[in-house]
């Protein structure tokens, strides 16, 4: 059973927009929330993580915000560049880590 | 310097066969891991490996057999392969499972087709 759900399922967004994805989950325990990035062909790659015990975190273009009342959390990518098209994969950590089923992110020059 | 390889990047086979996924991490992790991607790319947690202890074997058929040699490699054999098998096989690794970070850093991919 999926422990998280993240929507869109894809995105397409202007060169210089801003891109949101969004996550909810059900179990309180979770500890560490993760965005993974992955390109065609590779395996992901950690993007960016938050804690519960904060409600955002920035780093450079990317931003997570952490609403634990609402048990959801987002990614947001501030001027969105065509390199930044792949798909983002949130997660949630309990005893390992399971993945939400991806957006395909897609930025059009 | 690849953190976490595994070989073959890509595997074609018949149904019925038997083949082997290797992975190696460097990084001194005491944790891997394999995750099976599908056509939907839908990430899915099939073994974790502690210190060559399995900690976690999700309802993934009998047919397929982790093998952890060392602490340094896990290696995922799968039996009387099917067509649904095919996907793409993800070896990760992490430091302790409840270390801070969480990070896990995944090899490049394994695609399987099975023919």
């Amino acid at each position: 059973q999926q422990q998280v759900k993240q929507s869109p399922q894809s995105l397409i967004v202007q060169k210089g927009g801003i891109s949101i994805i969004n996550c909810a989950y059900e179990n309180t325990a979770f500890d560490y929330f993760p965005w993974y990035q992955q390109f065609p062909g590779k395996g992901p790659a950690l993007l960016i993580a938050i804690r519960p015990d904060v409600s955002e975190k920035k780093e450079g273009r990317f931003t997570i915000s952490f609403n634990k009342s609402a048990k959801q959390f987002s990614l947001h990518i501030m001027d969105s560049q065509p390199g930044d098209s792949a798909t983002y994969f949130c997660a949630v950590r309990g005893n390992d880590m399971r993945f939400g089923a991806g957006t395909r992110l897609t930025v059009k020059p | 310097d690849t953190a976490v390889s595994q070989t073959p990047k890509y595997l074609v086979t018949q149904m019925g066969n038997d083949k082997s996924i290797k992975c190696e991490q460097n990084l001194g992790h005491d944790t891997m891991y394999w995750y099976k991607q599908d056509s939907k790319k839908f990430l899915k947690i099939m073994f974790s490996y502690n210190n060559k202890e399995l900690i976690i074997n999700e309802t993934v058929p009998n047919r397929f057999s982790p093998k952890s040699p060392d602490k340094a490699h896990l290696n995922l054999h799968i039996n009387s392969l099917e067509l649904g098998d095919s996907a793409v096989y993800f070896c990760a690794s992490s430091q302790d499972p409840s270390w801070l970070s969480g990070e896990l850093f995944f090899g490049e991919g394994s695609r399987l087709t099975v023919l």
